[in-house]
């Protein structure tokens, strides 16, 4: 059985500070998924990480995959409020159908303040 | 193009109702799923389906019915509410052997009494 852990799942941070999420998977996966949500949203996708190494940026978010340690980790970069929000990582957990069946983390809620 | 359509937004069911959340998408995807999202729990897979006649249970599926009849519409059943079925509920769709990107609507708020 797929299982996803996502720590912390509280992060209070600073503006300006970096800080990282992590996101461990317990079994090989096809990909893995990124996701923002604000309160009372939908999911915003950030990034889909296809392969091992695979390294992806968008402003001040950067996530990275690494497949034998079955681990993917979200970067943040000089924090700004606009960054609140929570954070999933989730995970294919059928072979072959990417995207059809997701195994969610329970998600990273990330507070920065000034 | 609207992308993934639910409704309703928003309801209220009594104990024992049965009711169903639409699930529309018009971009011709095969791949189409239900979520549903409690705090602290994250989203958690109901149903999912590869295409038209063809479902599949997920993480929690207890309580919950889903048929596929056309590639367009993936209705969520719940055949006699609870009020462990308090949540916000997801659909997604995704095309299928192509592109990365899967389409979430914008939830259907359900709460049970």
């Amino acid at each position: 059985e797929l299982k996803v852990e996502q720590n912390p799942l509280f992060l209070s941070m600073q503006e300006g500070k970096n800080y990282t999420i992590y996101c461990n998977y317990s079994t090989t996966s096809d990909r893995l998924y990124w996701y923002r949500q604000d309160p009372g949203k939908s999911l915003e996708s950030l990034f889909v990480l296809l392969s091992n190494g695979a390294v992806k940026q968008e402003g001040r978010l950067m996530a990275s995959l690494d497949t034998k340690a079955r681990l993917s980790t979200l970067h943040i970069t000089a924090a700004v409020h606009d960054l609140s929000a929570t954070y999933f990582c989730a995970v294919d957990s059928r072979a072959g159908q990417a995207g059809t069946a997701l195994i969610f983390g329970k998600g990273t809620t990330l507070s920065v303040s000034s | 193009n609207a992308g993934v359509t639910q409704t309703p937004k928003f309801q209220v069911l009594k104990t024992g109702q049965s009711m169903t959340l639409q699930c529309a998408q018009d971009m011709n995807h095969e791949y189409m799923s239900w979520y549903r999202q409690d705090p602290g729990m994250g989203l958690r897979l109901i149903h999912y389906s590869v295409g038209a006649g063809i479902t599949d249970q997920g993480e929690v599926p207890n309580g919950y019915n889903v048929s596929r009849s056309t590639t367009e519409d993936f209705p969520l059943r719940l055949l006699s509410a609870a009020p462990s079925q308090t949540s916000v509920y997801f659909c997604a769709s995704k095309r299928s052997f192509s592109g990365n990107t899967i389409y979430f609507g914008e939830g259907s708020w359900l709460t049970v009494v």
